[in-house]
């Protein structure tokens, strides 16, 4: 069974430029969230997705917006880059209701 | 607005001794879940370990156990018989009860274990 997995592992753009991030859910999980991690802290929430809706989002800004398709994977797109959007970006999926987060191994963002 | 704090940045133990890393959290609701996250240098997170607010007993996974206070608001993690697979940052989380709306996890800064041998 094939958990919670993220493309690319790592990327680097360039100031301006758009990113998409995508993760593919462990089997069965309908629930993805997205998170973002700065060096040395704790991840902060983006938002998260359920039946291709966002069901909630965190305290980032519009250039951030995400997609989620009927198989439950889900995409990260973040628009005019910036220095300070460099970090991990997990992906963690879940059943609806259920209390525990499956996080995948993260894409390394570094925006130059 | 939830919070969670982790005041120990890094932490050190021998191998096969105990340590204790600290957290605490401030909320209104009166029913959540706390957990300890790993996260090797992988970077994959592992869930360690879960609390729920309503049950007074402290979880145990094996080698790790929890000092759940809640009129404190602390929730720290104990591992014993350290190993050197134990070394990772260890992040404390918080969530309240899965709804239609909220259902993120909130998570304090991390705490570095080194293991020594």
């Amino acid at each position: 069974d094939a958990g919670v997995t993220q493309s690319p592992t790592h990327l680097i753009k360039t100031r301006g430029q758009q990113v998409t991030l995508r993760c593919s859910p462990k089997s069965g999980h309908d629930t993805v969230s997205w998170y973002q991690q700065a060096l040395g802290q704790g991840p902060q929430f983006i938002f998260q997705y359920y039946e291709e809706e966002e069901r909630q989002r965190g305290n980032f800004p519009d250039r951030f917006s995400g997609h989620q398709f009927p198989n439950y994977s889900s995409e990260l797109n973040v628009n005019a880059l910036l220095l300070g959007d460099s970090a991990l970006y997990l992906c963690a999926s879940s059943y609806e209701y259920s209390y525990e987060q499956y996080f995948g191994p993260g894409t390394r963002l570094t925006v130059t | 607005a939830q919070t969670v704090t982790q005041s120990q940045p890094e932490m050190s133990v021998q191998e096969a001794e105990t340590v204790t890393l600290s957290c605490t959290y401030d909320t209104s609701e009166s029913d959540y879940y706390l957990f300890w996250y790993k996260q090797p240098p992988s970077r994959q997170m592992i869930l360690v370990i879960r609390q729920e607010a309503y049950k007074q007993q402290n979880a145990t996974e094996n080698r790790f156990s929890v000092n759940f206070q809640k009129a404190a608001k602390s929730f720290s993690l104990k591992i014993s018989d350290s190993q050197l697979g134990d070394a990772a940052m260890y992040f404390c989380a918080y969530r309240i009860l899965p709804s239609d709306t909220a259902s993120k996890l909130t998570f304090g800064t991390g705490t570095r274990l080194q293991v020594m041998l």
